[in-house]
């Protein structure tokens, strides 16, 4: 299994709080991925890394931020929670890009948000 | 723009009997398609990925999926079911974009495996 974890793997939290999320690789793989699953909606894009520093938004960036420091770590701030941020998130991470090669993304265990 | 469309939320079979799981997609470049299965909760696994070498693809754990161009379709079989296989599949539809590739993901389909 790749070395994807993310922590807290639970959290509830109340509306109006800050939350942060970490991802944790020890791939040393480049590209890092944040999204959300939700009943209907599969899973959906929130902010992807394409280099530490570098990072771009989803399909569903609004209410969040991200940060990519360390190649390791990518963290996913929601600075105002709302209970339409209740989800359960994912981090995934890939080496190579799927047109210079056939890599495929490899996802974490995840982490369940309750925001009250 | 590319889309992935699963059809079908729930799909029942009994142990022993042939899966098909449904996925469409829509693409303006040729695709990179992917199958993903999760098990309660758990992360998103890699079941096969189409890359254009061969239009039948072989996955773990007894699955295969077929890619037809002319039907737009990459459906998902496994000729005889196991209780193990009972979990939600996602097909996914790669995007390219010029700084990295995206995953388009379909809502999910989930199996149920009677015994």
């Amino acid at each position: 299994d790749a070395g994807i974890t993310q922590s807290p793997r639970h959290k509830v939290t109340e509306t109006g709080t800050p939350v942060t999320l970490r991802c944790h690789q020890t791939e040393n793989h480049r590209y890092m991925y944040w999204y959300r699953q939700d009943p209907g909606h599969g899973l959906r894009l929130i902010h992807y890394s394409y280099g530490v520093k570098d990072t771009d938004k989803g399909e569903v960036s609004d209410g969040y931020s991200v940060s990519r420091s360390k190649t390791e770590d990518f963290l996913l701030t929601l600075e105002s929670a709302t209970s339409s941020q209740t989800s359960v998130y994912f981090c995934a991470i890939s080496e190579t890009r799927l047109a210079g090669g056939f890599d495929e993304q490899f996802f974490g265990p995840g982490t369940r948000l309750t925001v009250l | 723009a590319q889309s992935v469309t699963q059809l079908g939320s729930h799909v029942s079979v009994s142990e022993g009997a042939l899966v098909l799981l449904r996925c469409n997609y829509s693409s303006s470049v040729p695709p990179y398609l992917f199958w993903y299965v999760q098990y309660p909760n758990q992360g998103l696994q890699l079941l096969l990925k189409y890359t254009s070498a061969a239009t039948l693809v072989k996955g773990i754990n007894g699955f295969e999926a077929e890619f037809k161009k002319s039907e737009t379709s990459f459906h998902l079989t496994k000729p005889s079911a196991h209780m193990s296989d009972a979990a939600e599949y996602f097909c996914a539809v790669s995007a390219l974009s010029y700084n990295t590739d995206k995953l388009i993901f379909g809502t999910g389909t989930r199996l149920q495996v009677f015994p």
